[in-house]
């Protein structure tokens, strides 16, 4: 059981270079989050989806895009990188209104 | 948006010492939770608590939901080196859910 999956581990761009970063579960959960960790702030939300075909922004959602297409998969875009989003990102899944699993996330560096 | 305040920030323990953490709020909470993260790695769910005065334990890791429902408490019993990591107190207030800035943990052998 894999649980929440992501991809890539480790990435350095550019800035102004676009990406996305791609979130897997195989648990069947209806809530999917997107989160990014820096230093002493703990974990703060980009954006969630509620189900298939849902997103919602969360408290830091400027400069991403998401979209869940598929109940399984949850994606991260960025679409223009700058060097304020350099951070750890981690995508979570849960049955409800909070993330119940996290995945290893996802090491980003803006230069 | 509401900020969740964790008491002590970091802090040095002997191995098998007991440890207390808190985690503070302005408002009113609905639920409260704690979370674990290892070196590397995602956060983990350890403990929900969901309704005032609730103690809940999970193994060596007790657990309350404070009276006021504007704070939490986590304790861990005879602490052992695989305890090391930072502790996050998370929570729900209305629709929204805010994690708190982590209590850093260290177990010296």
């Amino acid at each position: 059981n894999a649980g929440v999956t992501q991809t890539p581990k480790f990435r350095v761009l550019k800035t102004g270079q676009s990406m996305t970063l791609l979130c897997a579960q195989d648990m069947n959960h209806e809530y999917m989050y997107w989160y990014r960790q820096d230093p002493g702030m703990g974990l703060r939300l980009i954006h969630y989806s509620v189900g298939e075909g849902t997103t919602a922004k969360g408290e830091v959602p400027d400069g991403y895009n998401v979209s869940r297409l598929k109940k399984q998969n949850f994606l991260l875009g960025l679409e223009s990188a700058a060097p304020s989003q350099t951070s750890v990102y981690f995508c979570a899944s849960g049955p409800g209104l909070w993330p119940q699993h996290f995945g290893d996330g996802t090491r980003l560096s803006i230069l | 948006g509401q900020q969740l305040n964790q008491s002590p920030q970091s802090m040095f323990i002997q191995e098998g010492e007991d440890v207390s953490m808190n985690c503070t709020s302005s408002s009113i909470f609905n639920t409260w939770l704690w979370y674990k993260q290892d070196p590397g790695e995602g956060p983990v769910l350890l403990i929900a608590l969901y309704k005032a005065g609730e103690l809940t334990s999970n193994g060596r890791l007790t657990a309350q939901f404070g009276i006021t429902r504007k704070d939490s408490f986590l304790n861990i019993s005879a602490s052992i080196p695989s305890d090391v990591g930072i502790y996050f107190c998370a929570g729900n207030y209305g629709q929204n859910f805010v994690f708190g800035p982590g209590t850093r943990l260290s177990v010296l052998p």
